[in-house]
């Protein structure tokens, strides 16, 4: 099983401030990488698949990038509502997922 | 619009089954997979399984395997979860979600042209509990 590992586990920023949120797979992914926001008492959403693509309605402040085991995500300058727990997912190629351990962003 | 809407919160004893539905409404059903994911008290996302709503194949977690199945009704486009053999740490909140992923045809996967391949529709979740 591949395993992804998230870090930091929290991020401590202010508004205004650019957010790096970090995913690494023990072992090299395919192009399926996503990037999930959850929001407390909220469903998971959407931001990122394929590791650079913005899903729809996602703000461009939010940008993915990455490949083989090194993957990030970017949040250029955070907004209030940006604050939020944040998961990346893989998909083997035999079709099973895993999810990392997620990373809380939180306002300093 | 485009949604999932599940099933309400359940109450089980250890040793009970959980059924949970995922009724599907404002595109294909049968164009997308569902995946299913769990979410424990205070704890991070594990996906349980995914179902092809195409031909109802199905990739089930390692952990979950003969305690899950996964299940869909083209004629009302629902998907369904069933967990047996309830434990306390099979409490969580339950999702659905929409799956990029068609299909599977000899080990090569299928997914749905210009839609994302990926979660991109959730239900709003089933809380399910296990007390005895």
């Amino acid at each position: 099983e591949i395993v992804l590992t998230q870090s930091p586990a929290t991020l401590s920023l202010s508004p205004g401030e650019r957010a790096t949120l970090s995913c690494r797979a023990s072992q090299s992914v395919s192009s399926y990488l996503a990037w999930y926001q959850q929001k407390p008492g909220q469903a998971p959403r959407l931001l990122i698949y394929d590791a650079s693509n913005r899903a729809t309605g996602i703000p461009a402040r939010f940008s993915g990038s990455g490949s083989g085991t090194d993957f990030t995500l970017t949040i250029s300058s955070l907004e209030p509502e940006d604050f939020a727990v944040y998961y990346c997912q893989q998909r083997s190629n035999w079709g099973m997922y895993t999810f990392g351990q997620g990373t809380k962003l939180e306002i300093k | 619009q485009v949604q999932l809407v599940q099933s309400g919160a359940e109450v089980k004893k250890p040793g009970a089954s959980v059924k949970v539905s995922c009724k599907a409404s404002g595109y294909t059903f049968t164009s997308y997979g569902i995946s299913w994911v769990r979410q424990a008290p205070g704890q991070g996302l594990e996906w349980m399984g995914w179902i092809s709503a195409y031909n109802g194949n199905t990739n089930y977690a390692q952990k979950l395997q003969g305690r899950v199945t996964m299940t869909t009704d083209t004629s009302t486009s629902t998907a369904y979860m069933e967990l047996r053999s309830l434990r306390s740490d099979d409490t969580a909140v339950y999702y659905c979600a929409r799956d990029g992923r068609i299909t599977m045809v000899q080990g090569v996967i299928i997914t749905t042209a210009n839609a994302p391949d990926a979660f991109d529709i959730w239900g709003q979740g089933t809380m399910v509990t296990v007390s005895s």
